[in-house]
This record gives C-alpha cells, structure tokens and sequence, in this order.
C-alpha cells in the first residue's frame, strides 16, 4: 500500500481480554518499530524488528506484550490479560534506512 | 542514546516565523538529527532530517552548529494548520536504533 496501514483503528477491550494490534507496513521495508504513546506524552518506543528478527524488544512493558512479524511483512502486537493501565494509542512505524520512519495513524486501545 | 531537550511549548500568529531549539549535548559522531510533525489522532510525520549545517525543503529548514550539540527547527509563514507537536530525535543511520522520542514542542499558531 501507500502507507502503513494499522487495524484495528479503535479497540475496546474488558480487562482481562487478550487483543491483537496489527501492522501493515509499506511494502519492502526492512525495518518495523512499535512505539506505545499515552495521552498527551510522546511516544514510547516498545520494539524492534528487522525483518522477521525481533532485535530489540526491551520496551515491552511486562511479559503480556509480544509481537511478532514471521514473514518479515505484517506484523502483530499482541496483548494479553488486558489492564487499564494499557490504554494508550499503540503506533507502528516502518523504515527502509536512513532513521525515516513513517508512522501509521495508530490503534486506540481502551481497557475498561 | 542522545538526549534531546525541546521547549514544552510555544505561541505564534499566522505568517511569522517559528524556530524551534532541540539540545542534544551527548550527541554521537554518527548521529542524524530527524524531526517529526504530529497532529492529534495521527502518527507522527517525517519532516526534515540533517546532520551538519543547514538543510531545506519544501517545509521547513534545519540549522545545525557547527558542534551540533543543538538544532533548530524553523517554519517559514507558519499557518493555523502548523499547529501540531513537533519532536526532534537523535539516532544513527545503522537501521538499527531505538529512535527515542521526547515530549516534544506544542506549537500552536494563532490567527
């Protein structure tokens, strides 16, 4: 596509509830970043993929986050046994070099 | 990883011009300075990227010193649709860095 494309664009969850974050990113870009971002903070970077290689996943909150990207194209954030406290907008960015990311419009996540 | 320190906010009117300053004291040797543009309910937007001296486009330009140990940011005639946050990152062009965004600038533009 164009763009990164994210989906679902709002997601309410009851706390508890697992939920999947998924990324479409431009075609042949190598690199894929997650980034979670809280109301009226900056975003935060969680992790990491180069390819199908998750290189860095030290932003991850707690053990109830993975993602994962197995053919090195789309990718899944995924989030188990939901919390309040992770309510934010979750982003997806992808690079083909040179620290240009372009960043998707995000998934709104509320945890009631 | 650099750093950065930016303005929590700033005020301007349509048509002036606003320059934004990002300190990045700890800068490495192989460091790019990249600036975003976000407005609510949207991911961040690539704006401009530099490493030394001074860069343009067709948006905005960035002047970087010679100890490149700070950047600004400038938008020429800015617009009420200029209001947005703006975020100055520090990484290097490896493809691999965990780019680390600050709180960045509201800048809001008014009539």
């Amino acid at each position: 596509g164009a763009g990164v494309s994210q989906s679902p664009r709002y997601k309410v969850a009851k706390r508890g509830q697992d939920v999947a974050l998924r990324c479409d990113p431009i075609s042949g870009h190598v690199s894929l970043f997650w980034y979670q971002q809280a109301l009226g903070q900056g975003p935060e970077f969680l992790t990491y993929f180069q390819n199908e290689a998750q290189l860095d996943k030290s932003g991850l909150p707690s053990d109830r986050f993975f993602a994962e990207r197995p053919e090195g194209s789309v990718s899944t954030l995924k989030i188990q046994r939901t919390q309040q406290e992770d309510s934010a907008v979750y982003l997806c960015a992808s690079s083909g070099g040179n620290e240009k990311l372009f960043f998707g419009s995000g998934t709104q996540l509320s945890v009631l | 990883l650099a750093k950065t320190t930016q303005p929590i906010s700033m005020d301007s009117y349509e048509g002036q011009e606003v320059n934004i300053t990002c300190s990045h004291n700890n800068i490495a040797t192989n460091d790019y300075i990249t600036w975003y543009q976000q407005f609510p309910s949207q991911g961040p937007r690539f704006i401009i990227q530099g490493y030394k001296t001074k860069v343009t486009n067709e948006v905005a330009s960035l002047f970087i010193p010679a100890d490149r140990k700070s950047s600004t940011l400038s938008l020429p005639r800015v617009s009420l649709s200029d209001t947005a946050v703006y975020y100055c990152l520090v990484g290097d062009d490896s493809g691999y860095s965990t780019l680390t965004f600050g709180k960045g600038t509201m800048l809001l533009v008014s009539p």
